[in-house]
């Protein structure tokens, strides 16, 4: 399944799956993202981030792709799980102060 | 264990009452920030400091102010609440501004009546 920046804030996908979530960013000059996830009834935690000079970075299940020219940013989880099951927000980092976020999508694994 | 706690999970205050959110984190991290998020609208900055004493406005800072008297602490105050300060609120701390990842609290649910 594949999410679509902030116009498809759900997303459903059979355990076993793999997902994709997306996240479209605004500042050509921002030079770190992040990816959060947020369980129901907790703060945000870190999944994985990602800085400017790179395409892409891996870390267990999950892959983030940042693609420069269309200021795009994607989430791949691999064999998602029922412990995904939360909301996944991208944060930009744009002045050096501060992060930015999406207002997220919600991710829901089904068995 | 990184640790970023917030002293209450859940508040019901009284529409025009004093309102302070407690954060302390035990990272020694430089930098606080205070968010409040709602549906459809992410997390929005209100403040955050980068050093005791210091602060800066963030996005939304009508209404709230902030205080940091020492490196671990960091308060939100709503000066005289309202309906539309409804909310969750989150706490985060990080040693770097911008250039490492946040790491937060729980989360405080307030709701003003």
């Amino acid at each position: 399944g594949e999410s679509v920046g902030l116009h498809l804030p759900t997303l459903s996908v059979q355990e076993g799956d793999n997902s994709i979530i997306n996240c479209a960013y605004s500042n050509s000059a921002s030079d770190y993202f992040i990816w959060y996830k947020q369980e129901s009834g907790k703060g945000p935690q870190f999944i994985i981030d990602i800085r400017s000079n790179m395409d892409k970075r891996q870390g267990q299940r999950v892959t983030v792709l940042l693609n420069k020219t269309v200021k795009h940013l994607s989430l791949q989880i691999a064999a998602t799980q029922p412990g995904d099951s939360a909301v996944y927000f991208c944060a930009e980092n744009r002045d050096g102060n501060q992060f930015y976020f999406g207002t997220g999508t919600s991710l829901t694994v089904i068995p | 264990d990184v640790k970023v706690t917030q002293s209450s999970r859940y508040l019901v205050k009284r529409t025009g009452e004093k309102v302070f959110l407690e954060c302390v984190q035990d990272m020694d991290h430089e930098n606080m920030f205070w968010y409040r998020q709602d549906p459809g609208l992410g997390l929005r900055l209100i403040y955050f400091s980068y050093d005791v004493k210091m602060k800066e406005k963030g996005d939304i800072p009508e209404g709230y102010s902030v205080s940091r008297e020492k490196k671990e602490r960091f308060s939100l105050i709503l000066e005289s609440a309202s309906t539309n300060q409804t909310s969750m609120y989150l706490c985060a701390s990080s040693l770097y501004l911008g250039g490492t990842e946040a790491f937060f609290g729980q989360g405080t649910r307030l709701t003003v009546v």
